[in-house]
């Protein structure tokens, strides 16, 4: 079975500080990471995947197979990336995609 | 090129009866997934249809089904609906099934259940 955890629901900070939202996966195999955001009246959308390996927003993501984790990190936040964040996992093959329960994230001025 | 598309937007209906919502996928894309949004339990899986055939079905259910028609236009039914059923559908497409792919996602059908 697949799992994604992501441990806080609601991550505050002040602009300009670093942000970092956890993200845990449980799979036996190989899996792809993503990242997905909605921001407020929008849809949800992905952010990025981890085999891209490319900066989105200021946003970086690095698999790490030995901890299984995929968390998200920005040096510095912006009040515009306020918004929810979704940790998924696919696994090989026709698998589904399985999300987190999905972190707030709170940018204050 | 248009976006994911679901019909209706927002409906509200009454415990026991049912409801069908409507995504059409993006043009070429030929995969589409369900998946039910609620604050409490975030994201589930619910279907992935792929040429008109069901890949995977999530933990629902059979009151929850859906279909995928040949022009790849898919539809979800809920029938005797419950209270819990309360929920945004989402819907999503993809070019193809794989575990490449790239989902892209549709507004929303907001189901409220009374």
């Amino acid at each position: 079975a697949q799992r994604v955890t992501q441990p806080e629901k609601l991550l505050s900070v002040f602009k300009g500080a670093p942000v970092e939202l956890k993200c845990n996966y449980s799979y036996s195999g190989s899996p792809e990471l993503f990242w997905y955001v909605q921001y407020s009246r929008q849809r949800l959308q992905l952010l990025l995947r981890h085999i891209s390996r490319e900066s989105i927003k200021g946003f970086t993501a690095d698999l790490n197979k030995g901890e299984t984790s995929f968390h998200l990190k920005k040096p510095f936040a912006q009040e515009e990336d306020s918004a929810m964040y979704y940790c998924a996992l696919r696994g090989s093959g026709y698998s589904t995609l399985t999300f987190g329960k999905g972190t707030m994230l709170l940018v204050s001025p | 090129k248009a976006g994911v598309t679901q019909t209706p937007r927002y409906l509200i209906k009454t415990r026991g009866q049912q409801v069908t919502l409507s995504c059409s996928p993006i043009s070429g894309h030929r995969s589409v997934s369900w998946y039910q949004q609620t604050p409490g339990q975030g994201l589930q899986f619910l279907f992935e249809y792929f040429s008109e055939t069901q890949r995977n079905k999530g933990n629902f259910p059979g009151r929850f089904s859906g279909r995928q028609f040949s022009n790849s236009r898919s539809e979800m039914n809920v029938s005797t609906l419950e209270l819990g059923d309360s929920a945004l559908y989402l819907c999503a497409s993809s070019l193809a099934a794989a575990s490449s792919s790239v989902l892209t996602f549709g507004a929303g059908s907001r189901l409220t259940v009374l």
